[in-house]
């Protein structure tokens, strides 16, 4: 079970804009930065978004939000090859250690 | 530019032994503390252990207490991970971190069978 709460899936059509949710706590999201994650098949996680930013050579099609213990990951204009699993993680205060969520797999109808 | 090379994955039996090396550059390694992440086929992100930038403090998720044991050399820019007592469910792909920056190596396939 995992300390961060995310859908398990999410969907949408080729140039449509999706949304996914990450639910925490105080002592992890509430108080740290929130990394956003996408995961194709075979490959490492590779990083999206921290701290509502994106690192260089990531598309501004991605972008992340936070508000009080929650945060979202959006993607606009959504492209075939954004099909993957995304996770969100953050530090947790209270363990002492980066915490994650479940993963949303996103299909691209 | 920051890499992280992991390496020394394989099959070993239920009971055996084996040790992860992380190869890390493109950085100050002595800086910044690392971590252990795996991932069982086909599920999520589970976290394993963590070390600081000089070794003196390390944490472990419960599941693997007192079997794993991690470690790091700064000399050679090399972090560790020794798995020992080893249990058909910690199969997985293990990949070393540098949480901070979002960094990851990609990662090494530890098959606990017989």
């Amino acid at each position: 079970q995992s300390v961060l709460t995310q859908p398990p899936s999410a969907s949408g059509t080729p140039g449509q804009r999706v949304t996914m949710s990450c639910s925490g706590s105080s002592s992890n999201i509430g108080s740290n930065y929130v990394y956003w994650y996408q995961q194709l098949p075979g490959t490492a996680p590779k990083l999206l978004i921290r701290n509502n930013q994106r690192p260089s050579g990531v598309p501004d099609r991605f972008s992340g939000s936070k508000s009080g213990t929650s945060a979202s990951l959006a993607i606009s204009g959504l492209r075939s090859e954004d099909e993957a699993d995304y996770y969100c993680a953050a530090w947790d205060d209270s363990l002492s250690a980066p915490v994650f969520g479940g993963g949303t797999k996103l299909t691209v109808l | 530019e920051v890499q992280l090379v992991e390496s020394g994955g394989g099959l070993v039996q239920p009971g055996g032994s084996l040790r992860l090396s992380c190869s890390a550059s493109g950085f100050i390694f002595s800086s910044y503390e690392m971590h252990w992440v795996r991932q069982a086929p086909g599920k999520g992100l589970e976290y394993v252990s963590a070390i600081s930038g000089n070794g003196g403090s390390t944490y472990y998720a419960d599941s693997v207490k007192g079997r794993f044991t991690i470690s790091r050399d700064n000399s050679k820019n090399t972090l560790y991970l020794q798995m020992s007592s080893l249990r058909a469910e910690d199969t997985a792909v293990y990949y070393c971190v540098k949480f901070d920056s979002g960094f990851w190596g990609q990662g090494t396939l530890v098959t606990v069978s017989s």
